[in-house]
């Protein structure tokens, strides 16, 4: 099956700092979703980007499925961004399993 | 409110004692699925369904069962827990999984402890 391997696994950053965060996968996929799990252990999707580039506010993020790879910026981080990010991706089958990343953990101290 | 609702969620249970986790999802979702989530070892997907009457496996069925009869509701049966399925689940739903359509929203989450 795919393997999906996650960027940092832990990062720590000042309030204000920009911060990239990468996700890589072994096979092609047309599904590849970006979360954040908040303190209190919500989900929430972030980006449905199974190729290309989409912005909302000072998150960003840019898939190149050719190269096998995704990334998510986060410009100016506030300490509401505190929390894991998993990227998550579905074969090019469409079977509807979804793999998830081991996410990485981000910590913005202000 | 659009939303995806999983209840209880919070349960203590003893091994083997059939419980039920239910799921339902007010979007006219078609696609639906539950996760688990375990320290270290992220989230794994146990089943998964396309639509009513159609579900699948995922990485993690062994111990679950799941059933959907309605499009609006997607349960989780453990039919004689073990403490080794004491975790955090979740279930999410999406409109499909096609282009454009495949953003999953997620429910709340359900606590389990299997004593």
């Amino acid at each position: 099956g795919i393997q999906v391997e996650q960027s940092p696994p832990d990062l720590i950053l000042q309030e204000g700092a920009n911060s990239t965060l990468r996700c890589n996968f072994s096979d092609s996929v047309n599904n590849l979703q970006w979360f954040h799990q908040n303190p209190w252990g919500q989900l929430i999707n972030l980006f449905y980007i199974p190729s290309g580039t989409k912005q909302n506010g000072r998150l960003s993020a840019t898939t190149v499925a050719t190269e096998r790879y995704s990334l998510l910026y986060i410009s100016s981080s506030q300490t509401t961004d505190s929390g894991v990010y998993f990227c998550a991706v579905g074969g090019s089958s469409n079977t509807g399993k979804l793999i998830f990343g081991q996410g990485t953990t981000l910590q913005v101290k202000p | 409110e659009a939303q995806v609702t999983q209840n209880p969620r919070y349960l203590i249970t003893v091994t083997g004692k059939k419980l039920t986790v239910t799921c339902s999802q007010n979007m006219n979702h078609e696609y639906m699925s539950w996760y688990r989530q375990d320290p270290g070892l992220g989230l794994r997907q146990i089943y998964y369904s396309m639509n009513v009457e159609v579900t699948d496996k995922g990485d993690v069925p062994e111990g679950y069962k799941v059933s959907r009869k309605e499009k609006r509701n997607f349960p989780l049966i453990l039919e004689s827990p073990s403490p080794n399925q004491t975790s955090l689940y979740f279930c999410a739903s999406s409109l499909s999984l096609g282009a454009g359509r495949g953003t999953q929203y997620f429910g709340p989450g359900t606590r389990l402890l299997v004593l």
